[in-house]
């Protein structure tokens, strides 16, 4: 119930390439859903967010798609650069009573991108 | 700022040793939190801190003990290593528990126990 499934688990692209990767979720508490890029020996970093009741956001050449209905999300990075290889999860956030939350991972996506 | 800070960044332990992971913040961030990060299977929750004061367990916490020194740190002791706790374990801080603050992560420990 707690789970975000996230594909395909590997990504190669040529630069200037749309690379997609889907996350989906079961739990309709989730109410929060952002994206972080991790580069290799560093830990992850926030990338883009998105909030259920919206169903696309853009920050730069990264949007997100968000599908309420199917319990889908999905990021889309435009004319993909070398720069953007790196490993992509998804997440989701789960508010418990008494404020405390908490982000549950997808397991992650490696995205190259050869010149 | 040099943001969220973990020492040491590389450690190998043999089994039955023990051994302590730092966490440092100077965001004066009030939540803390360790992760480890395993090949597919993303970022699991090991113990998290809402607050100076207070620990709570997460997703995968045997094996694990925190303790919440301050505000700053927030570090990870395992007691007994096993090399299923062979791992990249993540020490993370965001502001508070407002349902929009990002979580800020460290650089992280890489761990292999023999």
């Amino acid at each position: 119930q707690q789970q975000v499934k996230q594909s395909p688990q590997s990504l190669i692209v040529q630069k200037g390439g749309i690379p997609i990767i889907n996350c989906a979720y079961e739990n309709t508490a989730f109410d929060y859903f952002p994206w972080y890029q991790q580069f290799p020996g560093k830990g992850p970093a926030l990338l883009i967010a998105i909030r259920p009741d919206v169903s696309e956001k853009k920050e730069g050449r990264f949007t997100i798609s968000f599908n309420k209905s199917a319990k889908q999300f999905s990021l889309h990075i435009m004319d993909s650069q070398p720069g953007d290889s790196a490993t992509y999860f998804c997440a989701a956030k789960i508010t418990f009573s008494g404020g405390y939350n908490k982000l549950i991972f997808g397991a992650g996506t490696r995205l190259a991108v050869h010149p | 700022n040099a943001g969220v800070t973990q020492t040491p960044k590389f450690q190998v332990l043999k089994t039955g040793q023990s051994m302590t992971l730092q966490c440092a913040q100077d965001m004066n961030h009030n939540s803390m939190y360790w992760y480890r990060q395993d090949p597919g299977m993303g970022l699991r929750l090991i113990y998290y801190s809402a607050s100076e004061g207070t620990t709570d367990k997460g997703e995968v916490p045997n094996g694990y003990n925190v303790s919440r020194l301050n505000k700053r740190e927030f570090s990870l002791r395992l007691e007994s290593a096993a090399p299923s706790q062979t791992s990249v374990y993540f020490c993370a801080s965001r502001p508070g528990l407002a349902a929009y603050n990002e979580q800020f992560f460290g650089p992280g420990t890489r761990l292999t126990v023999l």
